[in-house]
Parts: C-alpha cells; sequence; structure tokens
C-alpha cells in the first residue's frame, strides 16, 4: 500500500460526458501528479500540483482540468469525453516540488471505460 | 519522440536464477532514474531509484547500474522469484527548461517478466 488513495476505482460513462477523479496524496506529501495510461500510449505525464499550485503540464487536454484543494487531495476533471479517452488514469504523490531527486508513489488508478 | 526506451517487451527467466531489465534513454538532461513494478489491476510501486552521481544502487535481491555515457540503465534481480512475474517500468526525471518540468517522470513502454517456477 502506498500510501495514495485514490475514488472511483471503475468509472464507465458515455461519450460527451463530464467525470471527476479523486486523489488523496501521502501523509505529508505536497505535490501531487496525475498520469494517463492508454493501450498505445504507455504512462504519460499530464499534470502536476505543488501545495495547491500548478507546477507542470504535460499531454493533458484542453477538454481536461484539475486541482489541489487546500486539504492537499486533488481531483482530475474530464469533461465532453470520448472514446479514446478511456484508459487508466493515475495519480502519484511526493514529498517536495519535484526539482530534487524525489519519488513519486502512486496510488492504485482509476479504470475509466467510454462508450 | 520516445525519450525512454524498454526494448524487449518480454523476458522470461527460470527460478532462482537472474534476471536483467534494460532500459535506454536519449535526454542528457535526466538526472534521476527509476525502476517500478506494475500488477494488473495496481499502480506502479517503486522498486529502486539511482541518481545520475551513481553508477550502482543495491537494495536486497535489485541492483540498479546507471551507464552515462551510453545512457543506459539496467535493473537486476538475484535470485528471481515467481512472485517478481510483473510490467517492469523504467522512469526517468529531470531535465529542467527554466525550472518548468519539476518532477514530470517520463516513463519507458515496460517490460513484462515471467518468472518461472
Amino acid at each position: 500500500d502506498s500510501g495514495v488513495t485514490q475514488t472511483p476505482k471503475h468509472l464507465i460513462t458515455a461519450t460527451g460526458q463530464r467525470v471527476t477523479l479523486r486523489c488523496s496524496p501521502r501523509s505529508g506529501d505536497l505535490s501531487v501528479y496525475w498520469y494517463q495510461q492508454s493501450l498505445d500510449q504507455g504512462l504519460q505525464f499530464l499534470i502536476q500540483y505543488y501545495n495547491g499550485e500548478e507546477r507542470a503540464k504535460g499531454n493533458i487536454l484542453e477538454r481536461f482540468s484539475a486541482q489541489q484543494f487546500p486539504d492537499l487531495h486533488s481531483e482530475l476533471n474530464l469533461s465532453s469525453l470520448e472514446l479514446g479517452d478511456s484508459a487508466l488514469y493515475f495519480c502519484a504523490s511526493s514529498v517536495g516540488i519535484g526539482q530534487g531527486r524525489e519519488t513519486q508513489y502512486f496510488g492504485p488508478g482509476t479504470r475509466l471505460l467510454v462508450l | 519522440d520516445q525519450q525512454v526506451k524498454q526494448n524487449s517487451p518480454s523476458l522470461s527467466v527460470q527460478e532462482g536464477r537472474i534476471s536483467i531489465l534494460n532500459c535506454d534513454y536519449t535526454n542528457s538532461m535526466f538526472d534521476y532514474f527509476l525502476w517500478y513494478k506494475k500488477y494488473p489491476a495496481e499502480g506502479p510501486t517503486f522498486l529502486i531509484s539511482i541518481s545520475s552521481i551513481k553508477d550502482k544502487n543495491e537494495d536486497g535481491r535489485f541492483t540498479v547500474f546507471l551507464n552515462k555515457s551510453a545512457k543506459h540503465l539496467s535493473l537486476h534481480i538475484v535470485p528471481s522469484q515467481p512472485g517478481d512475474s510483473a510490467v517492469y517500468f523504467c522512469a526517468a526525471s529531470g531535465g529542467f527548461n527554466g525550472g518548468t518540468s519539476y518532477g514530470k517522470l517520463t516513463f519507458g513502454q515496460g517490460t513484462i517478466l515471467t518468472v518461472h517456477p
């Protein structure tokens, strides 16, 4: 158990809909990272938040957004869903801002299926 | 552009023997490398890491070797056990560009390790 929790574990929805994925980092960790794992793309970095502020952006679509709340949990919002958004979404956390040599610890993931 | 590559999609090893998983990278700015193990329907589990100032790091049965000049790292598992059967991902961080990259991890495609009893 990494200490990172994610809900829900599974999500089935229809095209055009909007969903929210939730992540709670390990106790004491200030950074939260979101990754997407699809069959053909491997694990791809989406976005990082540190202590409530956005710190780095990767291959995140404009239809996707995220935020980190004062209690440090984070939510990833996916809207106008398309079939291609079906994937595993992982959250990870680390102690600091990520500028040093920090290890990221991953949650169990949310499996999203868009029908 | 695949900056981190694991060229072997799968590896099969007998229990008790050594497993060697390989990873190559192209970005010379990477300065921290990690190996994760992943079981189906679970998140990646951190195994071991190495910073660019070292060439070897050991933790129990797991040893990671880094060859900076060749931009190559490898994970050795000795002895291999059936419970080690999983997908292994190599990841790299660093390569800061005005501080905008921060802790982003760039992953390889993974290698499926099967350890036979």
